[in-house]
């Protein structure tokens, strides 16, 4: 296992079109997390799933944004309706356990450009 | 709410010098708190973490950080700093039962030969 794998890892995209981007987290990772990075700043969390739980989403996640993770395996990020704003690194992270004291992996992260 | 403050944006250090980067951390409950650093282009890699027990870890690459609970810090060092290391380094807390990340802005490290 090579670790947390993004897919694509760069996403140009005309304002309006929708996106979707894939992660595949490192085997046996129960937990799954999505951030969002602009630039000049930390990540931000947006979502997390357990197993194929989506436990959490972040007020960031507006309406146009849905994540998935169907059987708990791999996970979909989609943006419709993409506006400028959205134009930023997105990161996704597993992590193994049920404990608050687990390690988080990342991705190499989707680049989205919106035009 | 949980927040982390990297008040340096920019510091730039001599190859072979000693490093330390600043972060403050605002954290209700024992605070986890993690050193990720981010070469460009790239994700994110852990360099250590700190649950419990001895307040000085060390990490990979040579580097250690201290927890400070009366201060609310935590403290990214090293003792001789090589042109590789030059990249952004975030210092998080986690939050939340299920450890969810709450980064700093980050602070930009430059090499100067």
């Amino acid at each position: 296992d090579t670790g947390v794998s993004q897919d694509p890892r760069h996403k140009i995209t005309k304002r309006g079109q929708n996106v979707t981007f894939r992660c595949d987290p490192i085997s046996e990772h129960n937990r799954l997390y999505w951030y969002r990075q602009t630039l000049g700043q930390g990540p931000e969390f947006l979502t997390y799933f357990q197993n194929e739980a989506q436990l959490e989403k972040s007020r960031l996640l507006s309406d146009r944004f849905s994540a998935e993770r169907p059987k708990g395996s791999f996970s979909t990020l989609e943006i419709q309706r993409t506006e400028q704003g959205d134009s930023a690194m997105y990161l996704c992270a597993s992590s193994l356990g049920t404990g608050e004291n687990t390690e988080a992996f990342f991705g190499q992260g989707t680049r989205l450009t919106v035009v | 709410a949980q927040s982390v403050t990297q008040p340096d944006i920019h510091i730039t250090v001599s190859e072979g010098a000693s490093l330390e980067l600043r972060c403050n951390y605002s954290y209700g409950a024992t605070p986890y708190l993690f050193w990720y650093v981010q070469s460009p282009g790239q994700g994110l890699q852990l360099l250590l973490k700190y649950f419990s027990g001895d307040t000085l870890v060390q990490g990979i690459k040579g580097f250690e950080a201290e927890f400070k609970r009366s201060q609310s810090s935590f403290n990214l060092r090293k003792p001789s700093v090589h042109w590789s290391d030059a990249a952004e380094y975030f210092c998080a807390v986690g939050a939340g039962g299920f450890q969810k990340l709450v980064f700093g802005t980050g602070t930009r490290l430059l090499v100067s030969p």
